[in-house]
């Protein structure tokens, strides 16, 4: 079974702080691709950062880095400087080659000026 | 803007009717997936589309179905509807090859509410 576990249902941080997120997967795929999805109070799904299972160095996109520990099927987003409009649901998902995406249940994250 | 397109936007409705969900995918997408998702919960695969063709089930109800027309645009179909169904129901589109990213883009969704 693949599953997708976000062990943090809400977390805080003081703007400008860093914080980082947690997500746990299992699978037994070899080929596969990780995702962090940002959602707005808008409800748009924002595709934050992905990581290809294959590549060992972690994906940056500015202020968002992920460490990504594949022995340990571990996710995590790290969000440095953090700003008000960080504030959002983040779903970690898993994505087992071209097919659909299995997502965490969410994190809250919840920005304090 | 994804562009997905997904309408209606908002869908109110009562137990036991029907109703019928429409999302245009990204040009030059061939993919397109569905996805629920209930109140404060991740999204939940129900069915994926290639090229007209029917190419994974997830948890999709028997009272659920979908296609998908030639154009690429897709329907999902939603009948006898319990108030449970009430959800955001998300549209995503990919170019699905076998090999690369694969990325999935989202639509706005379409929020629905059974009374």
């Amino acid at each position: 079974a693949q599953t997708v576990t976000q062990s943090q249902p809400e977390m805080s941080v003081q703007e400008a702080e860093t914080v980082t997120l947690s997500c746990t997967y299992d699978t037994s795929e070899s080929d596969y691709y990780l995702f962090w999805y940002k959602q707005p109070p808008s409800r748009q799904m924002i595709l934050v950062i992905r990581q290809e299972a294959y590549k060992q160095q972690n994906a940056t996109e500015n202020r968002f880095s992920v460490n990504f520990q594949k022995a340990a099927k571990s996710f995590s987003l790290k969000i440095s400087d953090s700003q008000l409009g960080d504030a959002a649901m983040y779903f970690c998902a898993y994505r087992p080659g071209a097919n659909n995406l299995f997502f965490g249940t969410g994190t809250r994250l919840t920005v304090i000026p | 803007d994804s562009g997905v397109t997904q309408t209606p936007k908002h869908l109110i409705t009562a137990t036991g009717q029907r109703v019928t969900l429409r999302c245009s995918p990204r040009s030059g997408d061939l993919s397109v997936y569905w996805y629920q998702q209930s109140l404060d919960q991740g999204l939940q695969f129900l069915i994926q589309y290639y090229n007209g063709e029917e190419r994974a089930k997830g948890n999709i109800l028997e009272r659920f179905s979908a296609q998908q027309f030639p154009d690429l645009h897709s329907e999902l179909n939603l009948s006898s509807l319990e108030l449970g169904d009430s959800a955001l129901y998300f549209c995503a589109s990919s170019v699905a090859r076998r090999e690369g990213r694969n990325e999935q883009f989202f639509g706005p969704g379409t929020r629905l509410t059974v009374l």
